[in-house]
């Protein structure tokens, strides 16, 4: 079993949609977790940071760290073609993110 | 400023030959990290550089693949005797110390 498990869809949802992405995780440990977007074709780029539980919001996006249940969360709300990527969910036990620990990510599809 | 650059940008090789993947970091980042990501797979921590101390090698997959950083900066990924399954998109980052990492754009290799 797999330390961090993403299902790496495709999804696809029509523009204006609340995409909803998510990451289960078994290591307990596991205190700060993060969201990548990547183009095709390019590196990764941090979307979203958050240390330990709770939520977090910036614009349009919003994740959630649930440690109980080792689930992590990042919605999209008023989705765009442009946020058609694939999205990663990353997480690590050492303070500034050192060895990050990577799902599959998802492949996102906003359909104009 | 500049980002993170690697070069080639993609690879072709026979199985057995040596590669070099280069890497320049953010100037003035003093960690340097390298990952992995197979198709259909989420990115693999390889090695981490921070500033003179030994690096983190934990995540090397075998002898063959060995890393350097040259004077704090520019970093080299040596894969030797390359076999088929080391096809896969190389990718460095960087962060100044406990911050955020930056990707690269990653170099595609594929091994013949």
């Amino acid at each position: 079993q797999k330390e961090v498990e993403q299902d790496p869809g495709p999804l696809s949802v029509p523009e204006g949609a609340i995409v909803s992405l998510n990451c289960t995780y078994s290591n307990s440990a596991f205190q700060y977790f993060m969201w990548y977007r990547q183009y095709s074709r390019k590196g990764p780029e941090l979307l979203m940071y958050t240390y330990s539980s709770g939520n977090k919001e910036d614009g349009r996006f919003t994740a959630q760290v649930d440690k109980s249940s080792k689930y992590i969360s990042l919605f999209i709300r008023d989705s765009q073609p442009s946020d058609s990527a694939t999205y990663l969910c990353a997480m690590s036990d050492h303070e500034g993110a050192q060895k990050l620990v990577f799902g599959q990510g998802t492949r996102l599809t906003i359909n104009p | 400023g500049a980002g993170v650059s690697q070069s080639p940008s993609n690879k072709v090789t026979e199985k057995g030959k040596d590669v070099e993947l280069r890497c320049d970091p953010i100037s003035g980042h003093t960690a340097l990290y390298w990952y992995r990501q197979s198709l259909g797979q989420g990115l693999e921590f390889l090695i981490y550089f921070q500033g003179n101390s030994a690096p983190d090698k934990s995540g090397l997959p075998s002898d063959r693949f060995s890393a350097e950083r040259t004077g704090g900066s520019v970093s080299t990924l040596t894969i030797q005797r390359t076999q088929q399954e080391d096809s896969a998109v190389y990718l460095c980052a960087s962060s100044a110390g406990l911050e955020t990492q930056y990707f690269g754009p990653g170099t595609r290799l594929l091994v013949l």
